[in-house]
């Protein structure tokens, strides 16, 4: 798996758009950018994933850039239940069913 | 629902007292995961399966083994736990595992809390 680069903490205001970023300079042309939560110590939860275009769904927006060297995750009206560890990795089938999380980053939505 | 089960939620033990996690999918998906999670840390692999009868290491394997007899179930097994195993585990599961290069996500489990005195 390609490792990736993420800070590790942001905070945002409640309300506000929160954009996470990540680094992942060494993706291979098969791989998917996949984006996941962890609120307190549960069960990460998947939040959305994407190759080249753009993505967008209830939860989420994902910006890729054209190089796909790194991606940004938006989360267009942050609310204090948003507060997690966001993780970004990269999946695919130059190392299928390797699964490398880094420490991802610590978002705290702020009243 | 589809879901992904893992048992017991909470194991305290001594060291050296072989135990078993178990992890149990609903989506028959072919491939199958664990990973611990340490104070402050990510999530690190330990082992993983692409199908029935074909697992393959991860990037922390030591002490742990594995086997997948069946589709659904994939446990983990501590023949000797320490106290380094003290730790949160996780089980996942996916469809492919993102062996046919197509989108693969990631179910997970609730966790388990595992404390080796």
């Amino acid at each position: 798996d390609a490792k990736t680069t993420q800070p590790t903490s942001m905070d945002c205001a409640e309300g506000r758009a929160a954009n996470l970023p990540c680094n992942h300079s060494t993706i291979s042309g098969n791989e998917y950018v996949y984006w996941y939560r962890q609120i307190h110590s549960q069960g990460p939860q998947y939040i959305i994933h994407g190759l080249k275009n753009n993505e967008t769904n209830e939860m989420a927006s994902l910006i890729i850039t054209e190089d796909r060297k790194s991606s940004t995750l938006i989360l267009p009206h942050a609310t204090l239940r948003d507060t997690a560890v966001y993780y970004c990795i990269v999946r695919g089938r130059t190392n299928a069913g390797k699964s490398t999380f880094g420490d991802g980053t610590t978002l705290t939505v702020k009243p | 629902e589809a879901q992904v089960t893992q048992n017991p939620r909470y194991l305290i033990t001594v060291t050296g007292k072989k135990l078993t996690v178990t992890c149990s999918q609903n989506m028959n998906h072919e491939y199958m995961s664990w990973y611990r999670q340490d104070p402050g840390l990510g999530l690190r692999q330990i082992y993983y399966s692409m199908n029935v009868e074909v697992t393959d290491k991860g990037d922390v394997p030591e002490g742990y083994k594995v086997s997948r007899k069946e589709k659904r179930n994939f446990p983990l097994i501590l023949e000797s736990p320490s106290p380094n195993q003290t730790s949160l585990y996780f089980c996942a599961s996916s469809l492919f595992g993102g062996r046919v290069g197509d989108e693969d996500i990631q179910y997970f489990g609730a966790g388990t809390r595992l404390s080796v005195l």
